[in-house]
């Protein structure tokens, strides 16, 4: 009930196309919903997050979509840039409890030129 | 400059051999983590920190050891108990989410460590 889980594993989209990148949770409890980007022998960085009281939150070309009901959260990379290649991970977390976050398996995106 | 320093970028241990990585922020952050990565296997939760002198077993902890003498720095010791101990190593911090608004984790570069 933990598991937060990431699709797909590895993504390849034209430059200016729209990547999309899809998470399911179980746990009802996870009230806070990042998504990280991380670049080869970096450590991650927070990209963009989402909280369960909005069902859309857009920061420039990435956009967080968010489905209580369905419990599934996808980050949207619009006109996708090779700039944009890296691996995505999303994530939840339950704030004002332990602080712990619970990362999906994460997405190698790859953006050809 | 504020942020998470890690060291060292790259370290090779022959197999039997305890290490010890280090980590320390600036950001006066209250919470610290340590996070194992591996192909495939996205950031998996080693130890875990809120407050000095204080930690916690994350999801795999055997064969791994921490300890927060002081808020800036929280070690990572892998022992020779640890079975698989080549990965790259991830230490993080943050506030506790009742400050700011949210618990953004800050990553520092990483420790890739091999064992020969």
């Amino acid at each position: 009930q933990q598991q937060v889980k990431q699709s797909p594993q590895s993504l390849i989209v034209q430059k200016g196309g729209i990547s999309i990148i899809n998470c399911a949770y179980e746990n009802t409890a996870f009230d806070y919903f990042p998504w990280y980007q991380q670049f080869p022998g970096k450590g991650p960085a927070l990209l963009i997050a989402i909280r369960p009281d909005v069902s859309e939150k857009k920061e420039g070309r990435f956009t967080i979509s968010f489905n209580k009901s369905a419990k599934q959260f996808s980050l949207h990379i619009m006109d996708s840039q090779p700039g944009d290649s890296a691996t995505y991970f999303c994530a939840a977390s339950i704030r004002n409890r332990d602080d712990k976050i619970i990362f999906g398996k994460g997405t190698r995106l790859h953006i050809l030129p | 400059d504020g942020g998470i320093t890690q060291s060292p970028k790259y370290l090779f241990r022959k197999e039997g051999q305890n290490v010890t990585l280090s980590c320390e922020q600036n950001l006066n952050h209250d919470a610290m983590y340590w996070y194992r990565q591996d192909p495939g296997q996205g950031l998996r939760l080693i130890y875990y920190s809120q407050i000095v002198n204080d930690f916690q077993k994350g999801d795999i902890a055997e064969g791994y050891s921490v300890s927060r003498e002081k808020k800036e720095s929280f070690p990572l010791t892998v022992t020779s108990a640890q079975k698989n101990p080549t990965a790259f190593y991830l230490c993080a911090s943050s506030t506790p989410s009742g400050r700011p608004l949210n618990n953004e984790q800050f990553f520092g570069p990483g420790t890739r460590l091999t064992v020969l």
